[in-house]
């Protein structure tokens, strides 16, 4: 039973340039959510999908999108990357009618 | 800003010992959960304890809740190397249902010295 999975491991950008980090739910879950984890910190909610669609979204700029495929798996972007967006982002995915969420082991993006 | 902040920062211990960690959060909840993560890697849940509950067990771990101070507490027993990592509480507010949005606070380093 495949758990939630993210790729890639590592990233290193330049500030102005745009990424794509992706994330493959846990079998049988429908729900993504993505968190930014900066060094030190707690995870910070950025958005959930749900059904393909947005159902959520938490402090965070235009800049910071997402999108979520009919198989579930979800793409989260950034585009003109600041030194601040350096941290690891978290995917984690559930089920609507669940409390607790499962993550993957995150990207780190490194922007210098 | 986070909702909630987890005392000590960091916590060092011997293996055997207890380790209590706790948690103050700001507004309203639904229920609170508390997360593991080893360095560098995935939070994994630990245990849920709901707004009307006032403790929980689960194996080794024995979570409270005052809803009143707006606090939690997690007691690790008898604890083993392998309980090194950081620890998370993480509410969900009132009025809302399922995992949507949860808020971390900022975290408990535990270290366990064998």
């Amino acid at each position: 039973d495949a758990g939630v999975t993210q790729s890639p491991t590592h990233l290193i950008k330049t500030r102005g340039q745009q990424v794509t980090l992706r994330c493959s739910p846990k079998s049988g879950h429908d729900t993504v959510s993505w968190y930014q984890q900066a060094l030190g910190q707690g995870p910070q909610f950025i958005f959930q999908y749900y059904e393909e669609e947005e159902r959520q979204r938490g402090n965070f700029p235009d800049r910071f999108s997402g999108h979520q495929f009919p198989n579930y798996s979800s793409e989260l972007n950034v585009n003109a990357l600041l030194l601040g967006d350096s941290a690891l982002y978290l995917c984690a995915s559930s089920l609507p009618q669940h409390n607790s969420l499962h993550f993957g082991n995150g990207t780190r993006l490194t922007v210098t | 800003s986070q909702q909630g902040e987890e005392d000590p920062q960091a916590l060092s211990i011997q293996e055997g010992e207890n380790a209590t960690m706790n948690c103050s959060y700001k507004t309203s909840i639904n229920n609170l959960q508390w997360y593991r993560q080893n360095s560098g890697r995935g939070l994994v849940h630990l245990i849920l304890i709901r707004s009307n509950e006032r403790e929980k067990h689960s194996g080794r771990l024995r979570v409270t809740l005052d809803t009143s101070k707006k606090s939690s507490s997690l007691l690790i027993t008898a604890s083993r190397a392998a309980d090194t990592a950081s620890y998370f509480c993480a509410t969900v507010p009132l009025g809302q249902t399922g995992a949507n949005n949860l808020f971390f606070g900022t975290g408990t380093r535990l270290t366990v010295i064998p």
